[in-house]
């Protein structure tokens, strides 16, 4: 079935240093989200980027469709980074496949 | 825009009642709107799909008996939880799309804890 690999698993950074996330599809695909979800547990859209860099304030996405993945980088992270960073996919239908997700800690 | 709001946003109910959620489409047509659920430690799993003037397809482990959805027009949506019990909490997503767009637009979620 679709499956989604995100990377890695869990990320404890300093404050202001850079983080790199990544996601790998095993099919091809025809959108691209990811999403910030807060420790509280509600979700938010960072970037719907099915191909190319998309850029907001201190976040880019590059999606690579020939290769099937996608990266978010964040730079000079802060505290409140802090949370869950999940990635998903469409293949053409109607269902989108989440990835596990990032679990980012950012200390001062 | 394109914006998604679900409601509520966190609610509790008794162990073997019912909890009713919404979702609502602002600045598209929710042509077709997919509930999902992520369960404590889980991502995200389809629970159904459901376009206008047509049938809804309940994915495999959610029934229509369980988990019924009404669509009753281009900008709503609500699923209800029939009898919960814990294996029902979680957070529950909607997603909306218009037409056959690629992109699917989400609410926030509701958080359903069941005591």
């Amino acid at each position: 079935g679709q499956q989604v690999q995100q990377s890695p698993a869990s990320l404890v950074l300093q404050e202001g240093e850079n983080a790199e996330l990544q996601c790998n599809f095993s099919t091809s695909l025809n959108s691209m989200q990811w999403f910030y979800q807060r420790p509280g547990g509600s979700l938010v859209s960072l970037f719907y980027n099915p191909s190319g860099t998309k850029h907001s304030g201190r976040l880019t996405s590059t999606t690579v469709i020939k290769e099937r993945r996608s990266s978010l980088h964040i730079s000079s992270s802060q505290t409140t980074d802090s949370g869950t960073y999940l990635c998903a996919f469409g293949t053409g239908g109607y269902k989108v496949v989440f990835g596990s997700g990032t679990r980012l800690l950012v200390s001062p | 825009g394109a914006l998604v709001y679900q409601y509520p946003r966190r609610t509790i109910c008794k162990s073997g009642t019912s909890m009713r959620m919404e979702c609502q489409a602002v600045g598209f047509q929710a042509t077709s709107v997919a509930w999902y659920r992520q369960s404590p430690q889980k991502t995200f799993e389809l629970i159904a799909l459901s376009t206008v003037n047509s049938a809804i397809k309940y994915e495999q482990n959610f029934t229509q008996e369980k988990f019924p959805i009404s669509h009753p027009n281009l900008s709503f949506s609500s699923m209800t939880v029939l009898n919960a019990y814990l294996e029902d909490r979680g957070l529950y997503l909607c997603g909306a799309r218009e037409g056959t767009g690629p992109e699917q637009f989400f609410g926030p979620g509701t958080r359903l804890t069941v005591l």
